[in-house]
């Protein structure tokens, strides 16, 4: 596996809490991903960044934010967290572009009560 | 964007016999489809792609099919094993990347002894 990996890889939390979920790469990779997985729906992309502070929209991006501020570091952030967002969250990694493979962190399974 | 099909979203076979998935997408720009197998529990890994430049791609038991005109690529495992067990999905990727891999909902292999 690639030097892919995701904390906390469990969480639970309350409906209108933040959460912060964090992606470290010690591959030197350029562009990093946000997915979430859901029963019935596959992969769906949430935000991406093609580069430190350069980041852009995926196809489900509402009610969700994101920030590169070092090579190695992608963090998702849910500003008031509700519970259509409770799904496992998986970190993704690329080279220098989008078709180049993409590795998978180990996933985040986030719970929203 | 682009929209991606894929059939059948359960598929049972004989150990032995061959595996045969369906995926079509909606964006001719598209030039990218990778294949991912996901084990339960587990990340998506990738185990073979084909570009547009490319109408078919061979790996050992698994071999990728594209037909451009008809907008479809194909999964084939040939020789199929207890271990070919999971769920496998379908991407692709547009032309410009901007939008990151759109994913099909996936299949589940079961593989019967």
């Amino acid at each position: 596996d690639a030097g892919i990996t995701q904390s906390p890889r469990h969480k639970v939390t309350e409906t209108g809490t933040p959460v912060t979920l964090r992606c470290h790469q010690t591959e030197n990779h350029r562009y990093m991903y946000w997915y979430r997985q859901d029963p019935g729906h596959g992969l769906r992309l949430i935000h991406y960044s093609y580069g430190v502070k350069d980041t852009d929209k995926g196809e489900v991006s509402d009610g969700y934010s994101v920030s590169r501020s070092k090579t190695e570091d992608f963090l998702l952030t849910l500003e008031s967290a509700t519970s259509s967002q409770t799904s496992v969250y998986f970190c993704a990694i690329s080279r220098d572009s989008p078709a180049d493979t993409q590795y998978f962190g180990p996933g985040t399974r986030l719970t929203v009560l | 964007g682009e929209n991606v099909e894929q059939h059948p979203s359960t598929l049972s076979v004989q150990e032995g016999d061959s595996a045969v998935i369906k995926c079509t997408y909606s964006d001719s720009a598209s030039n990218y489809f990778p294949w991912y197998k996901q084990e339960l529990g587990k990340r998506p890994q990738l185990i073979i792609d084909i570009r547009s430049n490319v109408g078919e791609k061979k790996d050992q038991r698994i071999a990728v099919t594209l037909n451009k005109t008809a907008k479809h690529f194909s999964l084939h495992i040939t020789e199929t094993q207890p271990e070919d067990s999971a769920v496998y999905f379908c991407a692709a990727l547009t032309g410009g990347g901007a939008d990151g891999l759109t994913f099909g909902k996936g299949t589940h292999l079961i593989i019967q002894p």
